[in-house]
């Protein structure tokens, strides 16, 4: 399975500022995945991330607050925008092999 | 009508008793994959195991098996052995095709001494 690296693993920001969460793999892999987890909730995919195209985005979520951008086969970054405390959320990349890899995610609290 | 149900937000286990974890699923495909996943409080989420719907037997990886019944739409992880370290949150979730992944909304393991 691949590996992946995914920063910061936490942060707490200030609302109306944006932050950026990269994702790492250890090998070429085709599409990647963005996805929230809201405080005690399931994990919901935000936009599936290919090499050379536009993300495809999910219902409820849209490129100005979440753009996303995969320069290569190997790194991915999400960018959650001018936050707010509903932002607050665990963030999870993932692709997929044999199974579907996460990285090891990222614990946002916005203030 | 949702993907995945797992109907226990909670569950108890002494150390070293067994303990089943439940998942039943919706689909109408007839290619489909189950993944368990288990997240620590930590966040991450760490793969355990996998069941392909065409699998005639059921997987097993160390400690962890599931109980895939496909005519009943059931895939249960079935922890043997329980160990302190067990206690997280564990979902269930399934592929349709070459999809992304759906999740359940989770089922929290506290393993007690």
């Amino acid at each position: 399975s691949a590996v992946i690296s995914q920063k910061p693993s936490r942060d707490i920001c200030q609302r109306g500022t944006s932050l950026t969460i990269q994702c790492q793999v250890d090998s070429q892999v085709t599409m990647m995945f963005w996805y929230r987890q809201q405080p005690g909730q399931s994990l919901t995919l935000i936009a599936t991330a290919n090499q050379g195209s536009e993300a495809t985005y999910e219902s409820g979520f849209v490129i100005d607050k979440f753009p996303i951008s995969r320069p290569n086969l190997t790194f991915s970054t999400l960018t959650v925008s001018n936050m707010s405390p509903e932002d607050s959320s665990i963030y999870l990349c993932s692709t997929r092999g044999s199974d579907y890899t996460f990285g090891s995610g990222t614990r946002l609290t916005v203030v | 009508a949702q993907k995945i149900t797992q109907t226990q937000p909670g569950m108890f286990v002494q150390e070293k008793e067994a303990v089943t974890l439940d998942c039943t699923y919706d689909t109408s495909d007839q290619s489909y994959g189950l993944f368990w996943y288990k997240q620590p409080s930590s966040g991450e989420m760490i793969f355990l195991i996998y069941q392909g719907s065409y699998d005639e037997q059921n997987a097993t990886e160390g400690r962890y098996s599931l109980n895939f019944q496909k005519a009943r739409k059931s895939a249960n992880l079935v922890i043997s052995a329980s160990q302190l370290g067990d206690s997280a949150m564990y979902f269930c979730a399934m592929r349709e095709g070459y999809s992304t992944l759906t999740f359940g909304k989770g089922t929290m393991l506290l393993v007690s001494p």
